[in-house]
């Protein structure tokens, strides 16, 4: 089945700088790769997705990038604020009805 | 537009208890009906998932079942809960295959003592 790594755990980043965060993916049949923000308590939340016949995709201040080649994606959040602290997920699917494989999150924390 | 309901929202029941958690979806037909388990501080681990009325896909074994009666309706169930069954359970649902991306209900915590 697929396994996707994600890294780093934890991340602090001073407000206003910006926030990377990577994934792999193991399987070549995935071709859906969504993040999603959970705060403390709540559910996760989908902040911005891309699929496998695009290499990049940006919505205001998030941007994500896919490298099929090398199964990699990337979550980037420029100009950060502390709304943005909260714990990141990315995840991969192949097709059809098949769920979501999860990262195992990133916590990320914007200092004032 | 499309909402789902989680209930109960919190949950605490004693080791060898019997469970019942139920998901219903609003606004759309023959969702795809997922069940996640997210452990304090951890990822989210997909249970199970459905594509239609009584047909149920299992990721994990375990002493956990689902079912779903309804094409709008998802329950999770234990006849006997353990102490590593406490944790945070999701609900979601997405339609049609492949790109489209799930969408989560509240969640339950349920702690089991």
């Amino acid at each position: 089945g697929e396994n996707v790594e994600q890294h780093p755990s934890t991340l602090s980043v001073q407000e206003g700088d910006s926030a990377v965060i990577k994934c792999t993916y193991s399987d070549s049949a995935s071709n859906y790769f969504p993040w999603y923000k959970q705060e403390l308590g709540k559910r996760p939340q989908l902040i911005i997705d891309i699929r496998s016949n695009v290499g990049e995709k940006k919505d205001q201040r998030i941007a994500v990038t896919l490298n099929k080649t090398a199964k990699h994606f990337s979550l980037h959040i420029t100009e950060t604020q502390p709304e943005d602290s909260a714990v990141y997920f990315c995840a991969a699917r192949r097709g059809g009805a098949d769920g979501l494989t999860f990262g195992k999150g990133t916590h990320l924390i914007i200092q004032p | 537009s499309q909402t789902i309901h989680q209930w109960p929202a919190t949950l605490v029941q004693p080791v060898g208890s019997p469970l019942s958690l139920e998901c219903t979806v609003e606004g759309t037909s023959n969702p795809n009906l997922y069940w996640y388990r997210q452990a304090a501080g951890r990822g989210l681990q997909l249970l199970f998932y459905s594509v239609g009325i009584g047909q149920i896909s299992s990721e994990v074994p375990q002493n956990l079942s689902a079912s779903r009666p309804q094409d709008r309706q998802f329950i999770l169930s234990s006849k006997k809960l353990l102490l590593s069954d406490s944790g945070f359970y999701l609900c979601a649902w997405s339609v049609g295959t492949g790109g489209s991306p799930l969408h989560f209900g509240n969640g339950t915590r349920l702690t089991v003592t």
